[in-house]
């Protein structure tokens, strides 16, 4: 079946460290995001990237970062430098990015604690 | 700002009917979108509504009013299965998503 993979589904981290945060799909679709998940508030814009080789930085990207080598692949750094890293991080992908009402598909969610 | 507005949790009766409300203000709007997300489960797409009325999904409907900035799902039929959270997310003129909080809806026998 199609879908979208996220590993690991619990993480624990110490203050300082970077981690990666795998996302993988095998639906074929271009556009692939990161959103935070925070209890009472909305899914939040991390980064998005609509074709292979090109991100662009969504409503707070600072203290992440990606990279797009691959169509299927969208791993998701978080930095040292992001001071609050403690969430739950969902991974999406749509058909198409750009401009349109694009369904998303959603991950599993990785949950990161930071120790 | 822009804004979307949903009731943070509410109960139901298996068996009977709930409505779930969401407020929007967006700049521009293209289209309002609900999703269902159990815990720790990704969220699952439920509807997309663009024009003025309601769309029927078997036991699920989707209301929008774009002259009131309001649309809300209808839950018919309850089953335990449907305790979830449900997120509205409206999309603005640049079609990007603004997402509420999500209503944690729980069903009771």
């Amino acid at each position: 079946d199609g879908g979208i993979t996220q590993s690991p589904k619990y993480l624990f981290r110490k203050e300082g460290q970077n981690v990666t945060l795998s996302c993988e799909q095998n639906l074929n679709h271009d556009a692939m995001y990161w959103y935070r998940q925070d209890p009472g508030q909305g899914l939040r814009l991390i980064y998005y990237s609509q074709i292979v080789n090109d991100f662009q930085k969504g409503d707070i990207a600072e203290g992440y970062s990606v990279s797009r080598e691959k169509k299927e692949s969208f791993p998701l750094t978080v930095t040292s430098a992001q001071k609050n890293p403690t969430a739950f991080y969902l991974c999406a992908s749509s058909a198409q990015g750009g401009t349109g009402a694009n369904v998303l598909t959603f991950g599993a969610g990785s949950r990161l604690t930071v120790l | 700002g822009q804004n979307i507005d949903q009731p943070t949790e509410m109960t139901a009766t298996e068996g009977a009917i709930v409505q779930i409300n969401c407020t929007y203000q967006t700049s521009g709007f293209n289209g309002l979108f609900w999703y269902q997300q159990h815990a720790g489960e990704a969220p699952t797409f439920l509807s997309y509504n663009v024009l003025d009325g309601l769309e029927e999904k078997g036991r699920f409907s989707s209301f929008l009013s774009r002259s009131k900035g309001y649309s809300y799902l209808l839950l018919k039929e309850l089953q335990m299965k449907d305790s979830a959270s449900y997120l509205c997310a409206g999309v603005d003129s640049n079609y990007q998503l603004i997402w509420g909080a999500g209503t944690k809806l729980i069903i009771k026998p």
